[in-house]
């Protein structure tokens, strides 16, 4: 199946500071990515949709300046946590549909990123 | 609007038991349905999907699901469950276009 690599798998930062997250599909061109959050022990909440070339669009209750998403291109999408504080711990994990699969095509997930923030 | 139910957040098998995971799902259109599996901190692997097509879906490691229209529900099966299969598995709804709607999950046990 199609490839989605997330980079950092885990990152540590002190309080404050900003994180990048990065998203590539690997073997396949992708014009939405969908960025999750997974607390521990709970399913995945859909944070964001990135789209290329365009802006972000957000779910109701995400703070669009807190998470910063990017999609330069249709391979790379990038998630930007601000200022980010212990709340912002989390798992992170972002997908993206293969353009071949149409409507009906799955998700390929990335392996997700561990937020720790001290 | 599309919805996910998981019955049992948890479940435990005796290796070699049958694998029953349910859910149940809400769409108020056809709706495409999907489960994954989840090993700890990691992405998510598709297992199977239904797309209209037959409603008993085949999917990799021996697990299949039957799409039932009439209980709108999508339990996923395994014949024999082996100590490889423990993990968590969640079932997600599709609209069809862009947004997903995951189940809470369902964290699979298989004891020795």
């Amino acid at each position: 199946g199609a490839v989605v690599s997330q980079h950092p798998s885990r990152v540590i930062c002190k309080s404050g500071t900003s994180v990048k997250i990065e998203c590539r599909s690997l073997d396949f061109q992708a014009t939405t990515m969908f960025w999750y959050r997974q607390f521990p022990k709970q399913s995945l909440m859909l944070m964001a949709t990135s789209n290329e070339g365009s802006k972000a669009t957000y779910e109701q209750g995400v703070e669009k300046d807190k998470f910063l998403i990017n999609h330069a291109s249709l391979t790379l999408s990038t998630l930007t946590v601000t200022s980010a504080h212990p709340e912002d711990s989390s798992f992170y994990i972002c997908s993206a549909r293969s353009l071949a699969g149409g409507n009906t095509g799955e998700l390929f997930f990335g392996e997700g990123s561990r937020l720790t923030v001290l | 609007a599309q919805s996910v139910t998981q019955l049992g957040s948890h479940v435990s098998v005796s290796e070699g038991a049958l694998v029953l995971l349910r859910c149940n799902y809400s769409s108020s259109v056809p709706p495409y349905l999907f489960w994954y599996v989840q090993y700890p901190n990691q992405g998510l692997q598709l297992l199977l999907k239904y797309t209209s097509a037959a409603t008993l879906v085949k999917g990799i490691n021996g697990f299949e699901a039957e799409f039932k229209k009439s209980e709108t529900s999508f339990h996923l099966t395994k014949p024999s469950a082996h100590m490889s299969d423990a993990a968590e598995y969640f079932c997600a709804v599709s609209d069809g276009f862009n947004k997903f709607y995951f189940g809470s999950g369902t964290k699979l046990n298989v004891k020795p």
